[in-house]
């Protein structure tokens, strides 16, 4: 059974630095990879998303994250964090032919001034 | 254009009663999914629907979950006999296609608080 690791539970972050969100998969075959953001109130909203080709992707917001096969890892990274950032993430695997996301149970951003 | 909506955005019931989340998907939209989030956990997926296909209920944590889709668009989760452990955010989403790589586009959830 595929499965996600998000090991930060919470992470603190001043304004202006960089971010690294780490995310570790658990599937057999190739998985399809997903960030989601979630602002308080408000549903989720797609960061970025990894299935094939470059394993660096671009996404919205600045984001970016990358799909290391041997590290069975995708971490998302920004280098320079705004206040409006501030939310809850969340790692997911999907996988061909299986429609069910398996999240994780997200990492909760704090930004200081 | 209009993305997912969900009603009510909060509810409150007694332990025992039963009560109706509705999730009005993205127009044309053929895939929708339930998930609940409870405090501290990640999604936890319930059930599938696609186009006309029998829905994948392999989520549901018990029988007294229930989920339709009346017309390939609106869907309601019923949950029977609520119970306090059923105090969670319940969320829709829906995707264009069932493809698994599709993105799956969320609504802002209701909150479920069972006393």
């Amino acid at each position: 059974a595929q499965s996600v690791t998000q090991p930060d539970i919470h992470i603190t972050v001043s304004e202006g630095a960089s971010l690294e969100l780490r995310c570790n998969y658990s599937y057999g075959a190739t998985p399809y990879l997903f960030w989601y953001v979630q602002s308080p109130g408000q549903g989720l909203q797609l960061l970025l998303k990894y299935f094939s080709g470059d394993t660096l992707v671009q996404g919205i917001k600045g984001f970016e994250a990358e799909f290391k096969r041997s590290q069975s890892s995708f971490n998302l990274r920004k280098p320079s964090v705004h206040w409006s950032d501030a939310a809850e993430y969340f790692c997911a695997v999907g996988a061909f032919g299986n429609e069910k996301l398996t999240f994780g149970t997200g990492t909760r951003l704090t930004i200081i001034p | 254009g209009a993305g997912v909506s969900q009603s009510p955005s909060n509810k409150v019931t007694e332990k025992g009663k039963d009560v109706e989340l509705r999730c009005d998907p993205i127009s044309g939209h053929t895939a929708l999914y339930w998930y609940r989030q409870s405090l501290g956990q990640g999604l936890e997926f319930l059930i599938y629907f696609q186009g006309n296909s029998a829905p994948d209920k392999s989520g549901l944590p018990s029988d007294r979950f229930s989920a339709e889709r009346t017309g390939g668009s609106v869907s309601t989760l019923t949950i029977q006999r609520t119970q306090q452990e059923d105090s969670a955010v319940y969320l829709c989403a829906s995707s264009s296609t069932s493809a698994s790589s599709e993105t799956q586009y969320f609504g802002p959830g209701t909150r479920l608080l069972v006393l």
